[in-house]
């Protein structure tokens, strides 16, 4: 079926730093990308999310970065702050997310340093 | 962005009882509510995909007699777990969409069957 991968599965960085996370997905008619940040013990927040007619989308700190031909997806997050840290997911629409289904990767825990 | 909300936040039951959880969008109408199973470390499963007045859509797996799933107004999804038992012990989580656009999660309901 199709499915989406994520990586690294955590990731450590000392505050200040930039912080990247990847995803590749395998259904070619997925035009949706969004990125939620859960912290423990919380439902996910929709932090940023990037459509298929563009490549970039930038929100202050955070940017994500779409590359269609080799479907894959990543997540920036630059001077990286302790209340960061938390379990980051990426996602895809099923198909072409008229229906709203995503299909979500395997989560990144995101550990900032201070 | 839109607010979902859950109720309860935390539940304790026995096993052999029923119990149910709300799931409301407070600023929009939601076309489409969806839910989630989450095991600790580990990302989110689809359970079912409600749409206001019809029946719900259950992913593989998932019992549809022992997850009932009702969606009573554009603002409502209510999911009931009959007959819980210890290995019903899991945090679910709703989301809420309008027309296949953003997709806003609830804060989560933490059920723990004793």
């Amino acid at each position: 079926g199709e499915n989406v991968e994520q990586h690294p599965s955590t990731l450590s960085v000392q505050e200040g730093d930039s912080a990247v996370i990847k995803c590749t997905y395998s259904d070619s008619a997925s035009n949706y990308f969004p990125w939620y940040k859960q912290e423990l013990g919380k439902g996910p927040q929709l932090i940023i999310d990037i459509r298929s007619n563009v490549g970039e989308k930038k929100d202050q700190r955070i940017a994500v970065t779409l590359n269609k031909t080799a479907k894959h997806f990543s997540l920036h997050i630059t001077e990286t702050q302790p209340e960061d840290s938390a379990v980051y997911f990426c996602a895809a629409s099923q198909g072409s997310s008229n229906t709203g289904k995503l299909i979500f990767g395997q989560g990144t825990t995101l550990q900032v340093k201070p | 962005g839109a607010v979902v909300s859950q109720h309860p936040s935390r539940v304790i039951c026995k096993s052999g009882t029923s119990v149910k959880i709300e799931c409301r969008s407070l600023d929009f109408q939601a076309t489409t509510m969806f839910w989630y199973r989450q095991f600790p470390k580990q990302s989110l499963m689809l359970m079912a995909t409600s749409n206001e007045g019809s029946k719900a859509t259950y992913e593989q797996g998932v019992e549809k007699d022992k997850f009932l799933i009702n969606h009573a107004s554009l603002t409502l999804s209510t999911l009931t777990v009959t007959s819980a038992h210890p290995e019903d012990s899991s945090f679910y989580i709703c989301s809420a969409n309008l027309w296949g656009r953003e997709q806003y999660f609830g804060p989560g309901t933490r059920l723990t069957v004793t």
